[in-house]
């Protein structure tokens, strides 16, 4: 099975930093990859699919880029209300894996 | 509108069974896969598998296979995840969650139910 690797593990930034997640599959998954957002203690939300395309509602300070095996998560201006854990996951076909998640906290 | 609801947190005994649900509104319930993931206390999210409910085809994570049975009732729009003996290792929130797009099966999670706690423990 395709494995997800994400990093860093968990990054402190300050408010209005740019903050960089990266995902990498162990094989080519073409864009099939999303991108989610649980906050602590609440449900898993979906802020990025098809590897660039914003899911309705989601700021725009959210971005995501890459194809085939490298991706990359960008908040181009960090606020507190985005103090989460961010998770890839590849849905080119089963199962759809997450990575094992990055936690963003506000330094 | 649409959403996902789930059967209230479990608490159970090694070796018991258990099936939690997990009904769908405000959509065709039978047009969309569904799926489960598993949150262990204080981890990441881990995909257990996926069902249409239209037709049953059901697909699973070579770690869940054979370890919990996923299933649906189109007739009340309501997915399941069960248990035949339970351990102590299946102490975790289980959410969920609907594909964004009907009929495809290579899709990502957009509707999320609330999650089932579900705690192992003599």
């Amino acid at each position: 099975d395709i494995q997800m690797t994400q990093s860093p593990s968990s990054l402190s930034a300050s408010v209005g930093d740019r903050v960089t997640i990266t995902c990498r599959a162990s094989q080519g998954i073409a864009n099939y990859l999303a991108w989610y957002q649980q906050k602590p203690g609440k449900v898993p939300k979906l802020l990025i699919y098809a590897a660039s395309i914003l899911q309705s509602g989601v700021p725009s300070r959210f971005s995501g880029s890459g194809s085939g095996t490298d991706f990359t998560l960008t908040i181009s201006s960090l606020q507190p209300e985005d103090v989460a854990t961010y998770y890839c996951q590849k849905y080119n076909s089963a199962p759809g894996t997450f990575g094992q998640g990055t936690k963003v906290e506000i330094k | 509108e649409v959403q996902l609801v789930q059967s209230g947190a479990e608490v159970k005994k090694p070796g018991e069974s258990l099936k939690i649900s997990c009904k769908g509104s405000g959509y065709s319930f039978t047009d969309y896969w569904i799926g489960w993931v598993r949150q262990m206390p204080g981890k990441g999210l881990e995909w257990m598998g996926i069902i249409y409910p239209g037709d049953s085809d059901t697909r699973y994570s070579p770690s869940f296979q054979g370890q919990v049975t996923i299933s649906a009732d189109k007739s009340i729009s309501t997915a399941y995840v069960q248990w035949s003996s339970l351990k102590a290792s299946d102490t975790a929130m289980y959410y969920c969650a609907r594909h964004r797009i009907g009929g495809v099966i290579g899709d990502p999670f957009d509707i999320w139910g609330q999650g089932t706690m579900v705690t192992v423990s003599s």
